[in-house]
C-alpha cells in the first residue's frame, strides 16, 4: 500500500512554544490531506481538510489561528500548533488521500501519528 | 446524516477463536464507500479493506473476511483463528461520494489472549 510519513513521532515542548508536524506522501501525490486528533481510547476527530494550493477547511470548533495548516505541495502538508498549551497535548494523525479515483473510490493512508506533550 | 456505529467497545477472545466485529452505518447517499482500519498499540492506522456501495460481494483475505449487507446497513469484519498479533483497535469508516470526509466509528478494541 501507499506510504505516508509523519514527523516527528514524539515531541515534548514547553508551554507557549510552537510545534510543527510534517506529513508526506512518499510514493503518491495527494491533493487532499487530513489532520486528525485522537484522545486516549477514543476515535479519531477530524480537525481539518488540507487541499494543495488552497486554504484548509477546518471543522467546527477547531481554531484556525491555533492550528495552522499549510499544504504547499502534492506530497507535503504541515500542521503547526501555535503557542501550545497543556490542553493541546494529544495524538495527532495525518492522512493522505490517493488522487486516483475509480469506481472503488479513493483510499486514505495514514501516517504513524505524532504524540505531543506540552509541559 | 452520516454515522458509523461500532457497538462493541471491547472484545476479548482466546487465541484461535473466531471473532466478528460489528459495524452499522447510516447514510442518505446512494454511492458511498466503507472501510476497515486496524490501529495497533503503536498508533499507526493500517488500511485493511475498502468496499463501495455497489459491490455487496463478501470478501476474504487470509484469516480476514468481510460481510457487507446493504439491507441491514452493516459491514461486519470476521477474524478466523485469531492470533495475539490481531490485538488492536479496529475502526470502521464511511466516506461519501465526494471523497471529502471520513466518518469513523468509535472503534472496537480486540484483545486476543494466548
Amino acid at each position: 500500500g501507499a506510504v505516508v510519513s509523519q514527523h516527528p513521532s514524539w515531541v515534548i515542548c514547553k508551554s507557549g512554544t510552537s510545534v510543527k508536524i510534517e506529513c508526506r506522501s512518499l510514493d503518491f501525490q495527494a491533493t487532499t490531506m487530513f489532520w486528525y486528533r485522537q484522545f486516549p481510547k477514543q476515535s479519531l476527530m477530524l480537525m481539518a481538510t488540507s487541499n494543495e494550493g488552497s486554504k484548509a477547511t477546518y471543522e467546527q470548533g477547531v481554531e484556525k489561528d491555533k492550528f495552522l495548516i499549510n499544504h504547499a505541495s502534492l506530497t507535503l502538508s504541515t500542521l503547526t500548533v501555535t503557542s501550545a498549551h497543556p490542553e493541546d497535548s494529544s495524538f495527532y494523525i495525518c492522512s493522505a488521500m490517493t488522487t486516483y479515483r475509480d469506481t472503488q473510490g479513493s483510499i486514505q493512508y495514514f501516517g504513524a501519528g505524532t504524540r505531543l506533550s506540552v509541559l | 446524516a452520516q454515522k458509523v456505529t461500532q457497538a462493541q467497545t471491547e472484545i476479548s477472545v482466546v487465541e484461535k477463536e473466531d471473532v466478528t466485529l460489528d459495524c452499522v452505518y447510516e447514510t442518505r447517499d446512494t454511492t458511498y464507500y466503507l472501510f476497515w482500519y486496524k490501529q495497533p498499540p503503536s498508533g499507526e492506522l493500517v488500511f485493511l479493506i475498502r468496499r463501495n456501495s455497489f459491490d455487496e460481494q463478501n470478501e476474504i483475505s487470509g484469516r480476514y473476511s468481510w460481510n457487507f449487507q446493504k439491507s441491514t446497513s452493516s459491514f461486519n469484519f470476521t477474524i478466523t483463528a485469531s492470533q495475539v498479533v490481531d490485538s488492536a483497535v479496529y475502526f470502521c469508516a464511511l466516506m461519501g461520494p465526494n471523497f471529502n470526509k471520513f466518518y469513523f466509528g468509535s472503534g472496537t478494541k480486540l484483545n486476543v489472549k494466548p
